[in-house]
């Protein structure tokens, strides 16, 4: 079943304490990207990867970092978690020449 | 700036009767034009997208969307709305144009939820 995946769903973290939250997709697309929701705002998106070892900042960048080593694989990093990074998390892929991106069951972070 | 306005943050339905969710964006150029909806839970699903050609576009569920260029509007209908359409909706756009910043990203709206009463 083509899908994007990503662990874990829920997670509860200290503000300061590392964490990473993995994006797993089996459709070979190359283009990824991380978004985060919040009321009111929509989903907004903090990184972009075009392909392997290709990344860029979407519009809310602070405080993330990710990395794409394997086309399949784009982990979403905090090296230091702080309360306002509270949110739903999604990742999502897409095929170049696709227009629709296809997204992940989320991933509901929170920060105390 | 490019954004992306859903004016009702709720809509409202009985059952049967027919829906509207609307959308109205603020990009240059053509951009793609899509609806996602969101189940309580889950993740984002997409439910149609315009590119081109017939400005009526239909989708999953019975759900279909009127694009207007004039009125840079792209809103969701369905004829007859079920229970099981309450969720929240999102529209979104994405830039056509290859090597602009909005080539990579969904610009998306702030959700509409929609709520059926049987």
């Amino acid at each position: 079943e083509a899908q994007v995946t990503q662990n874990p769903r829920y997670l509860i973290t200290v503000t300061g304490k590392k964490l990473t939250v993995t994006c797993s997709q089996n459709m070979n697309h190359e283009y990824m990207s991380w978004y985060r929701q919040d009321p009111g705002l929509g989903l907004r998106q903090i990184y972009y990867s075009m392909n392997v070892e290709v990344t860029d900042k979407g519009d809310v960048p602070e405080g993330y970092k990710v990395s794409r080593k394997e086309k399949r694989n784009f982990p979403l990093i905090l090296e230091s978690p702080s309360p306002n990074q509270t949110s739903l998390y999604f990742c999502a892929s897409r095929q170049e020449g696709l227009t629709e991106a296809f997204f992940g069951q989320g991933t509901r972070l929170t920060v105390v | 700036a490019q954004s992306v306005a859903q004016p009702e943050d709720q809509v409202n339905v009985a059952e049967g009767n027919p829906l509207t969710v609307k959308c109205t964006y603020s990009v240059s150029g053509n951009p793609y034009l899509f609806w996602y909806v969101q189940y309580p839970n889950r993740g984002l699903q997409f439910l149609l997208k315009y590119i081109t050609g017939d400005n009526l576009v239909k989708g999953s569920y019975g759900f279909e969307a009127e694009f207007n260029k004039s009125q840079t509007s792209f809103h969701l209908k369905k004829p007859s709305a079920l229970v099981s359409d309450s969720a929240l909706y999102f529209c979104a756009v994405r830039s056509r144009a290859m090597f602009s910043g909005g080539y990579n990203k969904l610009i998306f709206g702030a959700g509409t939820r929609l709520a059926v009463h049987p």
